[in-house]
Parts: C-alpha cells; sequence; structure tokens
C-alpha cells in the first residue's frame, strides 16, 4: 500500500537551515511527482513546490531563492530543504503524492517544525 | 497569484442536513480544483478531484460542482464523522494556492 513518512528536526533556530526527509513506500517516485505542502498559523495551508517524475522542480515563488527539492529514487526518499528560517515558518510540512501532476491523492502524517532559539 | 475564497469560514448544521460549501477563485480556473478534507490533527485527504470526481473509498454524499470562478462541495445528509474543515484548492496556474477553509461543525 502507499505510504509517505516525513521526518524533520523538530526545532530549528532562527536562520538556520530545515531538513526534510519523505520516505515512500508502495510506488516508484520515477512516476509521480511529489509535492511538498506546508500549514502555518499565519497563512494555512501553503504549495511549496514539487519535484516531477522526471526529476525537474517548480517552486512557489514566495520560497524560490530559499527552497531545494531534491530525491533519491534508490532510496525512495524526498528531500526539502529550507534555509534562512523565520519564526513564521513554525508549523507542519506536508509531503504528499500528486496524481496526474497536480491532485494530492497521499499524504504523509506531516512533521512538526518549531522555528526558535 | 489566484486567491481561493471559501465561505462561510464555519458552518453549523445538523445531522442529516445538505451542506453546501463555496469557493470562488479570483479568475477562471477551467475546473482544475479539488477539495479536501482535514480532520484534527491529521493531514488533509482528498475528497473530489478535478471539480466533480469523487475520489476512491470517499462516500457518495460528498459531490461537487462549479466551473468558471465558482465551485461548491456539497455533503447530502451530513453525518457525525464528517466534522472536520474542507479546503479547496486550484492548479490552474502557478502558484498552486489553496483556499482558507470552511469548518464544519455539528450544531
Amino acid at each position: 500500500q502507499v505510504q509517505l513518512k516525513e521526518t524533520g528536526p523538530g526545532l530549528v533556530q532562527p536562520t538556520q537551515t530545515l531538513s526534510i526527509t519523505c520516505t515512500v513506500s508502495g510506488f516508484s517516485l520515477t512516476s509521480y511527482y511529489m509535492q511538498w505542502v506546508r500549514q502555518t498559523p499565519g497563512k494555512g495551508l501553503e504549495w511549496m513546490g514539487f519535484i516531477r517524475s522526471g526529476g525537474s522542480t517548480e517552486y512557489n515563488s514566495e520560497f524560490k531563492s530559499r527552497l531545494s527539492i531534491s530525491r533519491d529514487t534508490s532510496k525512495n526518499q524526498v528531500f526539502l530543504k529550507m534555509n534562512s528560517l523565520k519564526t513564521e515558518d513554525t508549523g507542519v510540512y506536508y509531503c504528499a503524492r500528486a496524481d496526474d501532476g497536480y491532485t494530492l491523492d497521499y499524504w504523509g502524517q506531516g512533521v512538526m517544525v518549531t522555528v526558535s532559539s | 497569484d489566484i486567491q481561493m475564497t471559501q465561505s462561510p469560514s464555519v458552518l453549523s448544521a445538523s445531522v442529516g442536513d445538505r451542506v453546501t460549501l463555496s469557493c470562488k477563485a479570483s479568475q477562471n480556473i477551467n475546473k482544475n480544483l479539488d477539495w479536501y478534507q482535514q480532520k484534527l490533527g491529521e493531514a488533509p485527504k482528498l475528497l473530489i478531484y478535478f471539480t466533480n470526481n469523487l475520489q476512491t473509498g470517499i462516500p457518495s454524499r460528498f459531490s461537487g460542482s462549479g466551473s468558471g470562478t465558482d465551485y461548491t462541495l456539497t455533503i447530502s445528509s451530513l453525518q457525525p464523522e464528517d466534522v472536520a474543515t474542507y479546503f479547496c484548492f486550484q492548479y490552474n496556474s502557478g502558484p498552486l494556492t489553496f483556499g482558507s477553509g470552511t469548518k464544519l461543525e455539528i450544531k
């Protein structure tokens, strides 16, 4: 069955870099887009970006200058890295599989990230 | 950016009621819209894709409709397990955007 699970640091200091790993099973990363979505108290649900089945990426311009999405298909993992963190980046970060490119048909449980000194 | 406006922000209804949730886009999104249900403490869950297609395993009391800028999610007979926040999501053009949600409560 399809499963996704995010793992991350929980607490990150302001100005530091956030790294989250999404480990998937039950499908191939080379057949689906993988999206990242976050949910913050200030802005609700926000689409962050995706990596296509072919490996190219697209980002929300809101994050483009500090966001990077990559993957390791041999390990069935997708990675999110975002630098220069601010307190308003505090929230839950989700990876999701995108059927037909955009519809988010399976989601991970999410990982809570707190940005605080 | 396309803005998605959901109304009402909070809806209280009785079990068995027919419930209608609205999502309005700031420009034509050509039916490129999904609906998600999020229960407290859980990840969002896909209910409806491309405006009116029911995701596998979702009860048939859920339905979607709309075109252009105006879209609707309908629950034909509200059940206690439908208590959740509902979000619309457009993928017609980037950046992809979510609505702010409608919180559905039972009276």
